[in-house]
Order: C-alpha cells, then sequence, then structure tokens
C-alpha cells in the first residue's frame, strides 16, 4: 500500500513559467513533508519541507503548500529554469519512527 | 561539508556473487538508510540502523543483509546478487532531529549479469 503517491510521472514545462508538482498521501500521522531534488547518476537532495502544522513554506523560487484535509501537498516552482529539470521525490516523515516515505517521483523537464 | 561517501559508484558482478556495498557518513549521526530506486518505483528502503549494532528492516529487505560495527559505518549485503538487485543503491544518514532530513551519498549502480 503506498503511503505517498505522485501521480504524474513526468511533467513538462516552458522556461520562465510555474511548474507545479503534486503529491497525496494517505497517512494523517504523518509529522513533516519534504521534496528532494535528484539528477541522473546523482543522490538526492533537499530542497524544501514543511511541517505539519503549517499550510505554506517558502524559499526562493520554491513554494510547498500543504492541505492537511485533501492529504495533498504541491511545490510550485516560479519561474522554472533549465537546471531544474530533474526527478523530483515527495516525502513524508514520520518521527516517531524516523524513517522517511518516498513517493515514486515526478520527471520534470524544463525546455526554452 | 556534510558527506557521505558511498565507496563504489559503478559495480558489474554476475549472478550469485557475494556484494559489499560501503557507506561511510562524517556528520556524526545516529540514523543511517539504505534505499534502492528503481524506475515507476521510487526509494524503496531495505534497512536501516539507529546505532550501532542495531539494524532494523525496511519495506523490502529481503536478500539483503546490513552491519552496522562503527557508528560512521553502514554496510550493504547482498549474499548472493540476482538480476533483480540490479539497481541504483543509495545511503542515506539522518540526525533523527527536525524534520527527518536525510542526506544522501551519489549512490552505487550495480549491475547483476
Amino acid at each position: 500500500d503506498q503511503q505517498v503517491k505522485q501521480n504524474s510521472p513526468s511533467l513538462s514545462v516552458q522556461e520562465g513559467r510555474i511548474s507545479i508538482l503534486n503529491c497525496d498521501y494517505t497517512n494523517s500521522m504523518f509529522d513533516y513533508f519534504l521534496w528532494y531534488k535528484k539528477y541522473p547518476a546523482e543522490g538526492p537532495t533537499f530542497l524544501i519541507s514543511i511541517s505539519s502544522i503549517k499550510d505554506k513554506n517558502e524559499d526562493g523560487r520554491f513554494t510547498v503548500f500543504l492541505n492537511k484535509s485533501a492529504k495533498h501537498l504541491s511545490l510550485h516552482i516560479v519561474p522554472s529554469q533549465p537546471g531544474d529539470s530533474a526527478v523530483y521525490f515527495c516525502a513524508a516523515s514520520d518521527l516517531a519512527t524516523d524513517k522517511l516515505i518516498f513517493g515514486t517521483g515526478t520527471r520534470l523537464q524544463v525546455f526554452p | 561539508d556534510v558527506k557521505v561517501t558511498q565507496s563504489s559508484r559503478y559495480l558489474v558482478k554476475r549472478t550469485g556473487e557475494k556484494v559489499f556495498l560501503e557507506c561511510v557518513q562524517d556528520m556524526d549521526h545516529e540514523n543511517m538508510f539504505w534505499y534502492r530506486q528503481d524506475p515507476g518505483l521510487g526509494l524503496r528502503l531495505i534497512y536501516f540502523s539507529y546505532d550501532v549494532k542495531m539494524k532494523e528492516k525496511g519495506d523490502i529487505p529481503e536478500g539483503y543483509s546490513v552491519s552496522r560495527e562503527k557508528k560512521e559505518r553502514f554496510s550493504l549485503i547482498l549474499e548472493s546478487a540476482s538480476t533483480n538487485q540490479t539497481s541504483m543503491y543509495l545511503c542515506a544518514s539522518s540526525s533523527g532531529q527536525g524534520s527527518g532530513e536525510l542526506f544522501f551519498g551519489e549512490g552505487s549502480r550495480l549491475t547483476v549479469l
């Protein structure tokens, strides 16, 4: 049973426009939600996180929104740049177990 | 600069061989993890460890074992490699505080022939 889902395997966006990546979860006990970015042949790198008690967190071009009633979060990238082209993983943290549960990833391609 | 180092970036092994994947972190983190990444399946947790000598099974432990003799080192062992273990293996560590953020190594791409 997949507790964290990313239903869009890929997304293509023009440079300068907004990229919106979506993630759904099933467990209301998650404490934090995190986004990771991964380039080919490299390990994932942390991008941004949000506590379950907040509904928005912003860091430069990246904003994460959390809708607890819908068990949904999204990552907004504005403006999108070609260097943002990567696979983005949504993850949920259960601090009681210190484990991160990852979604299946969304491949973002930003074209000129 | 914090770092998680995986000993081998690329390995090619034959079916039935024993495989060791080594991981070292320099952040004095308590927790260490091994994931594998496969297309369409995301990152799946194989094993993790909260302390030296301790290990816990993740979601897909079959065919794997681990060793944590020192705090900074966490090894993944494939006792008898099989072709379905061809994958990207990712080691990570965390302090167990804050958001639960994991710091990942660069990954080890294993091909089993």
